[in-house]
């Protein structure tokens, strides 16, 4: 186990809908980034959190956007839900400046757009 | 642009077998890392190894070993006498070093079927 946690597991939202996804960091990490996986495909970088403020940003539009804590937990939310955001959501954590510089992720959260 | 390219989709092999997974990618970056991930049915993402593009020194853990070549841009990787829980879909990985943002660009994966 990573100790990177996300909930909801399942999630089920009709078209228009918003949703919010929550992640919490393995201890010790102080960065946070999230991907979201299509079905059939590799991970896509959506955007990372770094000292509670986005330091890097994937090709998404703006309806996604994300908050980090000060307990370096952190959330993503998307607006005007579309079909196509149907996808497992995941969440990855790392200490910035340490030497491993490994992203280790969470289970991920599964949002299906009906 | 980073790109990671990984050709095989599905490979099948019978237990016991070595399995390789090929890896190729595409960086203007002088230095950064690469990975292999493993993400079991369960959906998971499960970190295996990383290797830093200065380091092109090939290991063994265990029964995963890789084969890091700068001058082809590739990051094979193989697991030697596989098992039915190796089953599963790998992702290729390369990574940007930096301070901060330094993004992740996976590969399609490879689905590896270990058949007992």
């Amino acid at each position: 186990e990573t100790g990177v946690t996300q909930s909801p597991t399942h999630l089920i939202k009709t078209r228009g809908q918003q949703v919010t996804l929550r992640c919490s960091s393995q201890s010790g990490h102080n960065t946070v980034s999230w991907y979201q996986q299509a079905l059939g495909q590799g991970p896509q970088f959506i955007f990372q959190y770094y000292r509670e403020e986005e330091n890097g940003r994937g090709n998404f539009p703006p309806r996604f956007s994300g908050l980090q804590f000060p307990n370096y937990s952190s959330e993503l939310n998307v607006n005007a839900l579309e079909l196509d955001d149907s996808a497992l959501y995941l969440c990855a954590s790392r200490s910035t400046g340490s030497r491993t510089d490994t992203q280790y992720f969470g289970p991920g959260t599964r949002l299906t757009v009906l | 642009a980073q790109k990671v390219t990984q050709a095989q989709t599905e490979i099948s092999v019978v237990e016991k077998e070595d399995v390789t997974l090929d890896c190729v990618y595409e960086t203007r970056d002088t230095t950064y890392y690469l990975f292999w991930y493993k993400q079991p049915p369960s959906g998971e993402l499960v970190f295996l190894i990383r290797r830093n593009s200065f380091d092109e020194q090939n290991e063994i853990s265990g029964r995963y070993s890789w084969n890091f070549q700068k001058s082809t841009s590739s990051f094979n990787f193989t697991i030697t006498a596989s098992q039915v829980v190796d089953s599963a879909v790998y992702f290729c990985a390369l990574g940007r070093i930096k301070a901060a943002g330094n993004k992740l660009t996976f590969g399609g994966g490879t689905r590896v079927l270990v058949k007992p």
